[in-house]
């Protein structure tokens, strides 16, 4: 069964930090994998998609890599900003199946 | 810009009333998606739906589930007979590829009281 992990669950950072968020997928049999924003009771906003066949995105302060040999991929974010605050969630799109796999999300609150 | 845009964005109903929906895709996407996400939980797939029929379905997405595209814009979920599991966060998602960018709406929360 494919799983989406993400580390930390939470994290708290000074405005201004460059961070980094964790995503790891069992199964490397992806077609490609996807970074979202949550804010608190609101819907899913787009911030990158990496194909299979790339190494990395970036767009803006954000820059997501995906390493499919070891079934991860990571944002980093640059600069850290108060408006950045929210929950991170990346979902992984399988080979076999036409749905993402979601993981548990990072809730990231940067404090001014 | 483009948006998926779903109404409503709340809805409250007493368990085993019927429910229904709805979701704007965006106009020239193929691909369409209903998740769920009920509070403190992952988000979870429940159904994709291309050229006119399901593709995939979860084992959420059970015979209470049911989805539409009644016209060339909207697209609905269904649900027949609420249950209290039911209440969470349903979005609607919409693609122009089958491995392109995906694009959620704001979300419809469900209530079953």
């Amino acid at each position: 069964k494919q799983e989406v992990t993400q580390i930390p669950a939470a994290l708290s950072v000074p405005e201004g930090e460059n961070l980094v968020l964790n995503c790891s997928f069992t199964d490397s049999a992806i077609y490609n994998l996807q970074w979202f924003r949550q804010d608190p009771g609101k819907g899913l906003t787009s911030l990158l998609l990496i194909q299979s066949s790339q190494r990395e995105q970036t767009s803006g302060r954000l820059n997501a890599s995906l390493d499919k040999s070891s079934g991860r991929s990571t944002l980093y974010i640059a600069a850290s900003q108060p408006g950045d605050s929210a929950t991170y969630l990346c979902a992984a799109m399988y080979n076999y199946g036409q749905n993402f796999v979601f993981g548990p999300g990072t809730r990231l609150s940067v404090l001014p | 810009e483009p948006e998926v845009t779903q109404t409503p964005s709340h809805q409250v109903t007493q368990m085993g009333q019927e429910v229904i929906l709805r979701c704007v895709p965006i106009s020239n996407h193929l691909y369409f998606y209903w998740y769920r996400q009920i509070l403190g939980q992952k988000v979870e797939f429940l159904v994709s739906f291309y050229n006119n029929e399901i593709s995939e379905k979860s084992e959420i997405f059970d015979d209470q589930f049911s989805v539409e595209r009644p016209d060339g814009s909207n697209f609905t979920l269904k649900i027949r007979s609420t249950k209290l599991e039911d209440s969470a966060m349903y979005f609607c998602a919409s693609k122009a590829g089958q491995y392109t960018e995906a694009f959620f709406g704001q979300g419809t929360r469900l209530t079953v009281v």
